[in-house]
């Protein structure tokens, strides 16, 4: 089965600073991979998703993320933070044959400080 | 709008008292699927359905039961709640496999 890992739970950055938020998956065969963000009260909501076409994706909000295959990594950027970009932010990967589930990571909730 | 409709969003209930919480979708999506959070723990799958008439577990689905009788419907049923079933839950519905689920609002379920 597979699984994802985001390192750090949480992640503090200042208003206008680079947010980066690191996602690793386990996967012998390339996935399709997405970040979502919930914020407080709400549902998830699609950030961006690779699905095997350009490695670099560009999301909305300006956030983008990079498959890198030989890291097994897809980790999410953003390069000036916005007070309204605090939230949770989870990554997920698709396990084929299981009827398309997602596997989440754990998520990491972003704190911008001002 | 196209969207996901989960009900109700908050419900408290008792020990073993049977409750069900609706999810349909506008999309004509084929694939459902019901998710619970937790803190510390992610998203994690109870139950899943590729199309009317088509479901199977996911990673946690004890306690629970799941239909899929039309394609935009996919009520999930707790048929003798338990307080580990306090959670958060989620209905999403995704078109294929490669096109992302796009979730409900969501469910707060507390069993006293």
């Amino acid at each position: 089965a597979q699984s994802v890992t985001q390192l750090g739970s949480h992640v503090s950055v200042s208003e206008g600073a680079l947010v980066l938020l690191r996602c690793n998956y386990s996967s012998s065969v390339p996935p399709y991979l997405f970040w979502y963000v919930q914020y407080p009260n709400q549902g998830l909501q699609l950030l961006l998703k690779y699905t095997s076409a350009a490695t670099l994706v560009k999301g909305i909000n300006d956030f983008e993320a990079e498959f890198k295959k030989s890291e097994t990594s897809f980790h999410l950027t953003k390069p000036s933070a916005h007070m309204s970009d605090a939230a949770e932010y989870f990554c997920a990967v698709s396990e084929f044959g299981y009827g398309n589930k997602l596997v989440f990571g754990a998520g990491t909730i972003l704190r911008v400080k001002s | 709008e196209a969207q996901v409709t989960q009900n109700p969003r908050y419900l408290i209930t008792v020990t073993g008292k049977k409750l069900t919480v609706t999810c349909s979708q506008n999309m004509n999506h084929e694939y459902m699927s019901w998710y619970r959070q937790d803190p510390g723990l992610g998203l994690r799958q109870i139950y899943y359905s590729m199309n009317v008439e088509v479901t199977d577990k996911g990673d946690v689905p004890e306690g629970y039961k799941v239909s899929r009788k039309e394609k935009r419907n996919f009520p999930l049923i707790l048929e003798s709640p338990s307080p580990n079933q306090t959670s958060l839950y989620f209905c999403a519905s995704s078109p294929t496999l490669a096109g992302g689920y796009t979730f409900g609002s969501g469910t707060r379920l507390t069993v006293v």
